[in-house]
């Protein structure tokens, strides 16, 4: 069955204080990885696509990193305004054609 | 112009009533998408509309209606909701294929008394 997870669920960081969000994967014809920032009552924003293995993105403080099996969201001296929640959503191509699953989310909190 | 634009952004309707979400983009994109996204959850997918024709239905209750006037303008009818329907109603649209990247709106967030 194709599972997205990302993990951890909340996570609560010192501004300065870096990290990585993950978001593993269990799917059949992967044709992309989506991260997408979301503020609380609104939509999702997005951040990045990532196609294959060994590709990187970059945006001000943060850089996605993909592996086969999971990508990385990595936060560099975070400030509070990076808290939201972050959703990696995979594209992928299927036998009833092409299909995004989201995973359930990071909710971030970055502190003074 | 890169928004997909959403109203209302907040919406409050009885069990009995009808009443219309509407989603406006304009950067001539040719999928529109129905999400529904519940607190601290994923979005989940409603519709998908290609090119002005219903692509997907995700077995949604027949009280959701949508529609597809033309390119631009995706509309989700409303009609003897449940209590449990109170959820952020986003629309999305994406440039070529289904369920490529997706652009959001805001959201009209919904509230069933």
């Amino acid at each position: 069955e194709d599972q997205v997870t990302q993990s951890p669920e909340a996570l609560r960081l010192q501004e300065g204080e870096s990290s990585s969000l993950n978001c593993s994967y269990t799917v059949s014809g992967l044709r992309g990885l989506f991260w997408y920032r979301q503020d609380p009552g609104k939509g999702p924003e997005f951040l990045f696509t990532l196609y294959s293995a060994g590709e990187e993105k970059e945006k001000e403080r943060l850089k996605a990193t993909l592996t086969k099996k999971e990508s990385f969201l990595h936060i560099t001296a975070p400030k509070p305004e990076d808290s939201a929640t972050y959703l990696c959503a995979v594209y992928q191509l299927t036998g009833g054609g092409n299909k995004l699953t989201f995973g359930t989310g990071t909710q971030l909190k970055v502190e003074l | 112009d890169t928004e997909v634009t959403q109203t209302p952004k907040h919406l409050v309707m009885g069990m009995t009533n009808k009443k219309s979400l509407k989603c406006e983009q304009h950067m001539g994109h040719r999928a529109m998408y129905w999400y529904k996204q519940k607190a601290k959850k994923p979005p989940e997918l409603m519709f998908v509309y290609s090119y002005e024709k219903l692509s997907i239905n995700e077995s949604v209750p027949s009280r959701f209606s949508p529609e597809c006037p033309n390119s631009s303008l995706l509309n989700l009818h409303l009609h003897a909701l449940q209590p449990e329907d109170s959820a952020l109603y986003l629309c999305a649209s994406s440039q070529g294929g289904i369920n490529e990247k997706l652009f959001f709106g805001s959201g009209t967030q919904l509230s069933v008394l």
